[in-house]
């Protein structure tokens, strides 16, 4: 069956650090999307990517940076990792980017200690 | 700008009520759609509705129904006989094509239904 996953689910890293987060899907879809949750702000938009090569800034991009290089995939980098950036990621991808829902991936959640 | 509005930040329900959660959005496009997403305890996110601007009809799916209503600029998710298994976080989302369609959230209410 085709999916969306996330690795690593959970990752505690060090004020400072590059951390990359992998996210991959199967279902051949053009678009993919980078969200952050948190309490009291829900889901906000990082980074999205209608097709190789394109990348795209969100409401919320500040010290994050994204590359698409194919179509399965699409890795969140934290450049310099801030205690700001403990949170929840979910990546999503869509097959195009009009009317038609995203399907999320189970999340990998992020402390930066 | 586009914006979701989920004035309810948490509910709770006793097993069997019905329980309405109310989305308001703004958007000055013509062309849009709305979307219902179900985050249930284990965190993953599914998704349950899509709604485009040029369909008002309501949609009923067992228990669950939506009313899109553009007089209003609502499209609020009605639960009939609720149970336990509908404890989670609901997002409202919205899609214009006036913002290359991204996919904007409302900040989610939790419904927690009690036996």
């Amino acid at each position: 069956d085709a999916e969306i996953t996330q690795s690593p689910r959970h990752k505690i890293t060090e004020t400072g650090r590059q951390v990359t987060l992998a996210c991959h899907q199967t279902w051949n879809h053009n678009n993919m999307f980078w969200y952050r949750q948190d309490l009291g702000h829900g889901l906000r938009l990082i980074h999205y990517s209608y097709g190789v090569h394109d990348t795209n800034k969100g409401e919320v991009s500040d010290g994050y940076s994204v590359s698409r290089s194919n179509t399965e995939d699409l890795p969140l980098t934290l450049e310099s990792a801030a205690s700001s950036q403990t949170s929840v990621y979910f990546c999503a991808s869509s097959a195009w980017a009009g009317g038609i829902e995203q399907y999320f991936g189970p999340g990998t959640r992020l402390t930066v200690t | 700008a586009q914006k979701v509005t989920q004035a309810q930040t948490e509910i709770s329900v006793v097993e069997k009520e019905d329980v309405t959660l109310d989305c308001v959005y703004e958007t000055r496009d013509t062309t849009y759609y709305l979307f219902w997403y179900k985050q249930p305890p284990s965190g993953e996110l599914v998704f349950l509705i899509r709604r485009n601007s040029f369909d008002e009809q309501n949609e009923i799916s067992g228990r669950y129904s939506w009313n899109f209503q553009k007089s209003t600029s609502s499209f609020n998710f009605t639960i009939t006989a609720s149970q336990v298994v509908d404890s989670a976080v609901y997002f409202c989302a919205l899609k214009e094509r006036g913002s290359n369609y991204k996919l904007t959230f409302g900040k989610g209410t939790l419904l927690t239904v009690n036996p």
